[in-house]
């Protein structure tokens, strides 16, 4: 399967802790998303990367939170000091950017974020 | 941001029923995109829809792009208990801040 994929599925952590999460998208895809999505809501989008450059980034990524992709291929979010609010499903997704656009966003499984 | 407003936020109908949901914007896009969420996954997407007028089938789903571009709407026929989950809606363009909507919760009793 070439799909998107995220690592870890899960991941509990006590409030105060590091966490990191990482993605890896579909190979051919040169962009690379972040969203945050809590119980009964859409995703929320925080930032976005096109190959290594992070082109765009939500005011709700506060500075607690850092996103790398380093190689433009697979990406990492950080979370510093994590606050109960921080627990959420965090969502990878990715497209393949053309001159006509880059609409069609493959998502991966998520990683299920518990702050205790 | 701007709001993707999806009506009605759930619907629970019996097996073999016609669904149908949508999607309005005050805003204009040149692209609708439609997900569907099992719970504890990802989004999968469903249908892309890239010209006002739009009609276009994948299997039993339809999903129309409005002629206003404000709106795009998303038929099930013959539903199944697998059609069960969470529909989104997605706009296509440059703003990467505007989120998705609220979704529409689908139930379907065998």
């Amino acid at each position: 399967d070439t799909g998107v994929s995220q690592d870890p599925r899960h991941k509990i952590t006590k409030r105060g802790q590091n966490v990191t999460f990482r993605c890896d998208p579909i190979s051919e895809h040169n962009r690379l998303y972040w969203y945050r999505q809590t119980l009964g809501q859409g995703p929320e989008f925080l930032t976005y990367f096109q190959n290594e450059a992070q082109l765009e980034k939500s005011r709700l990524l506060s500075d607690r939170f850092s996103a790398e992709r380093p190689k433009g291929s697979f990406s990492t979010l950080e979370i510093q000091r994590t606050e109960q609010g921080d627990s959420a499903m965090y969502l990878c997704a990715s497209s393949l950017a053309t001159t006509g656009g880059s609409y069609e966003q493959y998502f991966g499984p998520g990683t299920r974020l518990t702050v205790t | 941001g701007q709001q993707l407003n999806q009506s009605p936020q759930s619907m629970f109908i019996q097996e073999g029923e016609d669904v149908s949901m949508n999607c309005t914007s005050s805003s204009i896009f040149n692209t609708w995109l439609w997900y569907k969420q099992d719970p504890g996954e990802g989004p999968v997407l469903l249908i892309a829809l890239y010209k006002a007028g739009e009609l276009t089938s994948n299997g039993r789903l339809t999903a129309q792009f409005g002629i206003t571009r404000k709106d795009s709407f998303l038929n099930i026929s013959a539903s199944i208990p697998s059609d069960v989950g969470i529909y989104f809606c997605h706009y296509g363009g440059s703003n990467y801040k505007l989120t998705f909507g609220k979704g529409t919760l689908l139930t379907v009793n065998p």
